[in-house]
């Protein structure tokens, strides 16, 4: 079974761009997460989308979006890009967030804003 | 809000030896649940092992271990027989009951390992 997969793996983008980050998760998970790594913040989380719903939402500002299709596939979309927004974003899916069901993570997609 | 704590930046360990890393965090809760992830080198976060709040027996995994103090708020992680790629980022995390896939993850400890 594939497992997350996440595009792209690296990004350059300058101060005052958008981007927009993709992430498909296992067949068959309907849970798709979010979380920003930076070395100074670590691991924050984003926010999360059940079904087409965002279910769950960290406290970062309304330049971070994101939205699931009903196959699941999730984008992530950073507006007016500041140079704090260079980090490694990460997808994680699960079947539903319930308490049996393990966490799965993908590679990453590296942003850098310059 | 919940906190983790890995109050361990790095750590070594001799291959084929033990290492223990530490975890404690703080939440009003009393369902919840406990994590440690590896990421190594290719970033992918890999999850080691996972604990259950209510469940008192401490989770184990082939060589991986934790010692789960519920009333300590005290979460630590043994290694046994540690090899090469064990050598990794570990990071700590917590999930409180009914919030989704909404993790805490504390700031990390790095582990070498030594030939």
């Amino acid at each position: 079974k594939a497992g997350v997969t996440q595009t792209p793996r690296y990004l350059i983008k300058t101060r005052g761009q958008q981007v927009t980050l993709s992430c498909s998760p296992i067949s068959g998970h309907r849970s798709v997460s979010w979380y920003q790594q930076t070395p100074g913040q670590g691991l924050q989380f984003l926010f999360e989308y059940f079904s087409e719903t965002q279910r769950n939402k960290g406290n970062f500002p309304g330049r971070f979006s994101g939205r699931q299709f009903s196959n699941s596939r999730s984008e992530m979309n950073v507006s007016t890009l500041e140079l704090g927004d260079s980090a490694l974003y990460l997808c994680a899916s699960s079947l539903e967030g319930h308490r049996e069901s393990p966490l799965h993570f993908g590679n990453g997609t590296r942003l850098t804003v310059t | 809000a919940q906190t983790v704590t890995q109050s361990q930046p790095e750590m070594s360990v001799q291959e084929a030896e033990t290492v223990t890393l530490s975890c404690t965090y703080d939440t009003s809760e009393s369902d919840y649940y406990l994590f440690w992830y590896k990421q190594p080198p290719s970033r992918q976060m890999i999850l080691v092992i996972r604990q259950e709040a209510y469940k008192q027996q401490n989770a184990t995994e082939n060589r991986f271990s934790v010692n789960f103090q519920k009333a300590a708020k005290s979460f630590s992680l043994k290694i046994s027989d540690s090899q090469l790629g064990d050598a990794a980022m570990y990071f700590c995390a917590y999930r409180r009951n009914n919030a989704g896939n909404m993790l805490t993850f504390g700031g990390g400890t790095r582990l070498m390992v030594k030939p």
